[in-house]
């Protein structure tokens, strides 16, 4: 089992709906949790991050973080043609309190 | 605050020959990490630095890799005789001390190894 999973997508969404990215992690004492955004030949820009479980919104984007299940999830409202990328989840670890592990990402289009 | 850089962005290099990036990471961050990372994947961890001290240093990483930090400053990565699955996109990131602190990516360079 990878320690950190995502569906690969692609995901396809009209325009002005909401896209829900998901993302599961092994280690149950995770404690941070990261979503990047990436363009493709870009680098990964920083969406948001979550620690507690519950909803943090930040603009169109809100993050959902449930320990118990061990899951953390994005949602996009009112898409955009310009949030096409590719999602990367990040968790970090209980065995290190600087290293990331990354989730594969999910690639997110948006149908005008 | 002018973000991470790197450089150079993009290098085309033969097989067999050696290659060094740079990467100069926000001011104000001790941390700083590189990575790889290869097309429908996620970043691969290469290694870290607190300051000047290499601290971690990846598994899968071979002996052709070399990285310095040597004044806890910008950093270098240097790969030695280049085979062609080296090719990917080298990312470096930087972050501050505190746990769960967010990394911060520059634009990468892109290695191809003909």
């Amino acid at each position: 089992q990878k320690e950190v999973e995502q569906n690969s997508g692609p995901l396809s969404v009209p325009e002005g709906a909401i896209a829900s990215l998901n993302c599961t992690y092994s280690d149950r004492v995770s404690q941070s949790f990261f979503w990047y955004r990436q363009y493709s030949g870009k680098s990964p820009e920083l969406i948001m991050s979550i620690y507690s479980n519950g909803d943090k919104e930040d603009g169109r984007f809100t993050a959902q973080l449930n320990k118990a299940s061990q899951y953390v999830s994005l949602l996009i409202r009112d898409s955009q043609p310009s949030d096409s990328a590719t999602y990367l989840c990040a968790v970090s670890p209980r065995y290190s309190n600087y290293q990331l592990i990354w989730g594969a990402g999910t690639k997110l289009i948006i149908k005008p | 605050d002018t973000g991470v850089s790197q450089d150079p962005r993009h290098k085309i290099t033969k097989r067999g020959q050696n290659v060094t990036f740079r990467c100069d990471p926000i001011s104000e961050h001790n941390r700083l990490y590189w990575y790889r990372q290869t097309l429908g994947q996620g970043p691969e961890f290469l290694t870290y630095f607190q300051n000047e001290a290499q601290l971690e240093k990846s598994r899968l990483l071979s002996d052709r890799f070399s990285a310095e930090r040597p004044k806890g400053s910008f950093s270098t990565l240097e790969i030695q005789r280049t085979e062609q699955g080296d090719s990917a996109m080298y990312l470096c990131a930087s972050s501050g001390d505190s746990l769960g602190e967010t990394q911060y990516f520059g634009p990468g360079t892109r290695l191809l190894v003909l």
